[in-house]
């Protein structure tokens, strides 16, 4: 089963914009709905983003995503310190597979 | 409160069998969709296995196809994950999650997670 291709790190100063990359293919991305996690240390994940860009109850509007054909990205705006966690994107599979991808580690600087 | 509790993990021998739980409250637990998600030590997030509300459908990954059960029982509010012929790269902590999506709104619930730990 593929994996989701993201970039291993990301980093950005308190207040700025960072995006997040997740590469897929035409059997998962480009044909179905792309979820976004944020694990924070020691933590388990929590879902930031679902159906590509909504935002379940309670998460901020710093918090956004769109997709794009086979691909999808994850934007934080107003970056902030509680913002520096482990973000994963993930999508199902034509193969009925859910996929996630490898992990970006965001760093507040 | 909502809440998921795993438990059932622990130290197993290569070739052995463990049974996961994962006990729901807080939620309405027959109205939503439940994964088993695990993550090896250091490493990212690797689903596991699926299973519908009603328990209809079930989906698994090709690593634990043949190997692993997923199971649920709506009345007693639990899910289940029957791990059998365990191997070392089977190391990792096992999070039991929720997800529902109706009427436009989406709820998604993660347990803590259970160690479970393959090694002779």
């Amino acid at each position: 089963q593929s994996v989701l291709t993201q970039p291993p790190s990301a980093s950005g100063t308190p207040g700025q914009r960072v995006t997040i990359s997740c590469s897929g293919s035409s059997s998962n991305i480009g044909s179905n709905y792309v979820y976004w996690y944020q694990q924070l240390p020691g933590t388990a994940p929590k879902l930031l983003i679902y159906r590509n860009n909504q935002r379940p109850s309670g998460v901020p509007d710093r918090f956004s995503g769109s997709k794009s054909g086979t691909s999808a990205s994850l934007a934080i705006s107003g970056l902030r310190s509680e913002d520096e966690a482990d973000y994963y994107c993930a999508a199902w599979d034509d193969s009925l597979s859910k996929v996630f991808g490898t992990g970006t580690k965001v760093t507040v600087l | 409160e909502v809440q998921l509790v795993e438990s059932g993990g622990g130290l197993v021998q290569p070739g052995g069998s463990l049974r996961l739980s994962c006990a729901a409250s807080g939620f309405t637990f027959s109205n939503y969709e439940m994964n088993w998600v695990r993550q090896a030590p250091g490493k990212g997030l690797e689903w596991v296995s699926y299973i519908s509300s009603s328990g209809s459908a079930i989906y698994y990954a090709d690593s634990v196809k043949g190997r692993f059960t997923i199971s649920r029982d709506n009345a007693k509010n639990s899910l289940y994950l029957q791990m059998n012929s365990l191997r070392a790269e089977d190391t990792a902590v096992y999070y039991c999650a929720s997800y529902y999506y109706g009427s436009g709104r989406c709820f998604d619930y993660w347990g803590q997670g259970t160690l479970v730990t393959v090694s002779s």
